[in-house]
């Protein structure tokens, strides 16, 4: 029973291309985000979600945009890839947003490389 | 504004030894703090998280982290590495708000040697 899933695992496309990234959790909280994991292992917020609703949309490229269907789901798609978006994307869920300490559970991360 | 900075992007001790993985914060209001490990090719996971109830917190795998308001610090410790200890560790601190959003430090990569 994977807690945080997200598919692909791994990603690799040509520059220029659009795709996407989807990320489902199952243990029924409210909140997801996006994190970016650089070559340098650096982890950066994009983008949360509560309950639906965008909450948290750091300076990221228009190019980036996140779509909540419901909210055990929070896909990212991506439009004209470049070669700086290669990276590891981690979608993460928590419960008790706006208190600050929920633990947040993450996602095994999507690789993604751009061509 | 808040921030978290790792000593040592890279530590190294042997197998049974003190590990102690240094970090500061800088936060403009009371923080919650947080150690995630993340193993190779895998996602982070949760060791422990301080909430500002007891400032001496435990965690999972043996590792434990004292929150020190005065130093503004919570360095995470365990008295005696294993070998699957080997990952990136990192710190992180969120803020009360409308989101628990983390902001994360720069990682510590933990060498266990026999």
């Amino acid at each position: 029973d994977t807690a945080v899933s997200q598919t692909p695992k791994y990603l690799v496309t040509q520059m220029g291309n659009d795709k996407s990234i989807k990320c489902e959790q199952n243990l029924g909280h409210d909140t997801m985000y996006w994190y970016k994991q650089d070559s340098k292992k650096f982890l950066k917020i994009m983008f949360s979600y509560n309950n639906k609703e965008l909450i948290i949309n750091e300076t990221v490229p228009n190019r980036f945009s996140p779509k909540s269907p419901d909210k055990a789901h929070l896909n990212l798609h991506i439009n004209s890839l470049e070669l700086g978006d290669s990276a590891v994307y981690f979608c993460a869920s928590s419960q008790e947003a706006g208190r600050g300490y929920g633990e947040q559970f993450f996602g095994p991360g999507t690789r993604l490389t751009v061509l | 504004a808040q921030s978290v900075t790792q000593l040592g992007s890279h530590v190294s001790v042997s197998e049974g030894a003190l590990v102690l993985l240094r970090c500061n914060y800088s936060s403009s209001v009371p923080p919650y703090l947080f150690w995630y490990v993340q193993y190779p090719n895998q996602g982070l996971q949760l060791l422990l998280k301080y909430t500002s109830a007891a400032t001496l917190v435990k965690g999972i795998n043996g590792f434990e982290a004292e929150f020190k308001k005065s130093e503004t610090s919570f360095h995470l410790t365990k008295p005696s590495a294993h070998m699957s200890d080997a990952a990136e560790y990192f710190c992180a601190v969120s803020e009360v708000g409308t989101a628990s959003k983390l902001t994360f430090g720069t990682g510590t990569r933990l060498q266990v040697t026999l």
